[in-house]
């Protein structure tokens, strides 16, 4: 069974302050996604990562899949408020099996 | 465009009480469809997937069922709640052959 893990699990921080956040596995996925979850809503997809080395941008969000595809990491430049939520990584087959969520990150930027 | 639908947003339900709870996809066809529980500010569990009608997998076994009577309807039941399965219920689709997953707005879930 594939797993995903993340760090930090919790992260506070100041508005305009830079964060980066982790996801990593022993397995190789043949592609990442990131989602972003807002209390009491369902995940909203932000990315997804299909090349070892990958590099996308959305706008502040910059998210990286490593060379091995093993690992992703999501560097946020200029924290928001808006940016508060729980941030989950998750990758595995297409059809469902093996798929799997990491147990997330939540942030919190304050004003 | 595509939109899910999930209801009830919330229920509380007694132990030993029945359950069903509705997902629909508007604006594609043959999703692949999925159902997660999320504990309090965890990660997803997936429950059950479904590449088509009457065809669903289980991922964990428990007393939940679920149902794909027709291409965009999933449903999840159960005879008799109990009260580990309180929590916030999740439907999702994908399109075939892609691994990217949309999800519905959630049903929180407490059994008393």
């Amino acid at each position: 069974t594939q797993l995903l893990e993340q760090s930090p699990q919790f992260l506070s921080i100041q508005e305009g302050e830079n964060l980066t956040v982790y996801c990593n596995s022993s397995s190789v996925f043949s592609s990442l996604q990131w989602y972003r979850q807002e209390p009491g809503e369902g995940p909203v997809l932000l990315v997804t990562v299909v090349t070892g080395g990958e590099v996308k941008k959305l706008k502040r969000l910059t998210f990286q899949f490593g060379d091995a595809r093993k690992d992703s990491s999501l560097h946020i430049t200029a924290a928001q408020p808006g940016d508060t939520g729980l941030y989950l990584c998750a990758g595995g087959g297409n059809y469902g099996q093996n798929f799997v969520f990491g147990p997330g990150t939540r942030l919190s930027v304050l004003p | 465009s595509q939109t899910i639908h999930q209801w009830p947003a919330t229920l509380v339900q007694p132990v030993g009480s029945p359950l069903s709870l509705e997902c629909t996809v508007e604006g594609t066809s043959n999703p692949n469809l999925y159902w997660y529980r999320q504990a309090a500010g965890r990660g997803l569990q997936l429950l059950f997937y479904s590449v088509g009608i009457g065809q669903i997998s289980s991922e964990v076994p428990q007393n939940l069922s679920a149902s794909r009577p027709q291409d965009r309807q999933f449903i999840l039941s159960s005879k008799k709640l109990l009260l580990s399965d309180s929590g916030f219920y999740l439907c999702a689709w994908s399109l075939r052959g892609l691994s990217e997953q949309y999800f519905g707005p959630g049903t929180r879930l407490t059994v008393t």
